[in-house]
């Protein structure tokens, strides 16, 4: 069956660092592949997403490239804020009706 | 109201109550779906409806009964549930179904179960 893994938080990071939260999938065929963030006390929202092998979704300073040879869609930023502490989801749609989610990733980015 | 509205945002319940969380979608969106998040485990698909047809049923314990009366609007009736049902409900719209449909999320619905 398909699914989604990504690295275990939390995420720690001082204000302007780099960042990068790994993820992978394992699926039958080529997913779409989403980042959504949950901002506290709130839904997910679509950060970014990629359709096809060496698509690059990019929102808000966050940037992802489909790896079909890696099978991996790793979410990164150059310098993070304050606000951009949240929860992310990496997430895969293969069958159309399933969107597969990773467990989420927690970061906290202090000032 | 734009978007995907959900009614309560918090909801307290006992074991034997009925009640009903509500759902939204300002979007003109086809399909309308119900997630469970639980603390310490993955976004659970529990529902998914296109043009009020039920499409998905994923092995959810008869006790939550979904509702889709017309396009806009998803209902998740609940009775007799357990604390472990304690979780944030979330329902999400897509245009359609299929792969490359983005899904839009409402705040979700807090339940608490005593």
């Amino acid at each position: 069956g398909n699914s989604v893994t990504q690295m275990e938080g939390p995420v720690t990071l001082s204000e302007e660092a780099f960042l990068t939260i790994n993820c992978t999938y394992t699926a039958t065929g080529y997913p779409s592949l989403f980042w959504y963030v949950q901002y506290p006390g709130e839904g997910l929202q679509l950060l970014l997403k990629a359709t096809k092998a060496d698509d690059k979704g990019s929102n808000k300073g966050f940037e992802a490239t489909y790896r079909k040879e890696t099978t991996s869609f790793h979410l990164e930023k150059g310098s993070v804020q304050v606000s951009d502490s949240a929860v992310y989801f990496c997430a895969g749609n293969n069958a159309g009706n399933m969107l597969t989610f990773g467990g989420g990733t927690r970061l906290m980015v202090k000032p | 109201e734009t978007g995907v509205t959900q009614t309560p945002r918090h909801l307290v319940m006992g074991m034997t109550n009925k009640k009903s969380l509500k759902c939204e979608q300002h979007l003109g969106h086809n399909a309308m779906y119900w997630y469970k998040q639980s603390a310490k485990k993955p976004l659970e698909l529990m529902f998914v409806y296109s043009l009020e047809e039920r499409v998905e049923n994923n092995s959810v314990p008869s006790r939550f009964s979904p509702e889709c009366p017309n396009s806009s609007h998803l209902f998740l009736h609940l009775h007799t549930l357990q604390p472990e049902d304690s979780a944030l409900y979330l329902c999400a719209s897509s245009q359609e179904l299929g792969r490359n449909n983005e899904q839009f999320f409402g705040p979700g619905t807090r339940l608490t179960v005593l």
